[in-house]
């Protein structure tokens, strides 16, 4: 079983700091996705990374892929109050087959005013 | 843009009743999933589906069973509901945009068995 460790789970800080949220696995992955939740609401997609070393960047959002395609990570820059919400990190895996999602447990963030 | 729609934002049910929680998608996605979502257990997966009729057990299965008669609705049934089934249900639906995998989620049914 692949299994996807997020930290921290849970995260407060100021609106205007910087916060970088990791994604850790002991298994490879073919590609990585990044959702938000935000109360009351399902998951949405943000980001996708195939390749490893690869970068993303989706305004003050930067999403790395580790080399050898085991880990992410996720810093926002300026944190912003609209960037609360819960974060979740995806692998899919590289066999076939509907249940090739693997989900972290998620990072709990709150931006403060 | 995709759209999955579950038919009930809450819902609060007995202990012992039959429970019945809808999901459509209006994409032709072959492949559909039920999770619930759990404090500190982030997302389980029920069950999933890969074509009408066909459906197969997630991690958690026990107490839960699923029907897909047709492509686009995909219901998860709690034969007799329990206390500890109070959760909030999340469904799926499994597309390949530009060739990635990318599920699509529902706004969430939060169901409270009393």
């Amino acid at each position: 079983t692949q299994l996807l460790e997020q930290s921290p789970q849970f995260l407060s800080i100021q609106e205007g700091e910087n916060l970088t949220v990791y994604c850790n696995s002991s298994s490879v992955f073919s590609s990585l996705q990044w959702y938000r939740q935000e109360p009351g609401e399902g998951p949405v997609l943000l980001v996708t990374v195939v390749t490893g070393g690869e970068v993303k960047k989706l305004k003050r959002l930067t999403f790395q892929f580790g080399d050898a395609r085991k880990d992410s990570s996720l810093h926002i820059t300026a944190a912003q109050p609209g960037d609360t919400g819960l974060y979740l990190c995806a692998g899919v895996g590289s066999g076939g087959g509907a249940d090739g999602l693997t989900f972290g447990k998620g990072t709990h963030l709150i931006i403060q005013p | 843009d995709v759209k999955v729609t579950q038919s009930s934002r809450y819902l609060v049910k007995r202990t012992g009743e039959k429970v019945f929680l809808e999901c459509v998608q209006d994409m032709d996605h072959e492949n559909m999933f039920w999770y619930r979502q759990d404090p500190g257990l982030g997302l389980r997966l029920i069950y999933f589906s890969y074509d009408v009729k066909m459906k197969e057990k997630g991690d958690i299965p026990e107490g839960y069973s699923v029907s897909r008669e047709k492509k686009e609705r995909f219901s998860l049934i709690l034969e007799s509901a329990s206390t500890n089934q109070t959760s909030m249900y999340l469904c799926a639906s499994l597309g390949t945009p530009g060739g990635v995998r990318a599920q699509h989620f529902g706004d969430g049914t939060r169901l409270s068995i009393l």
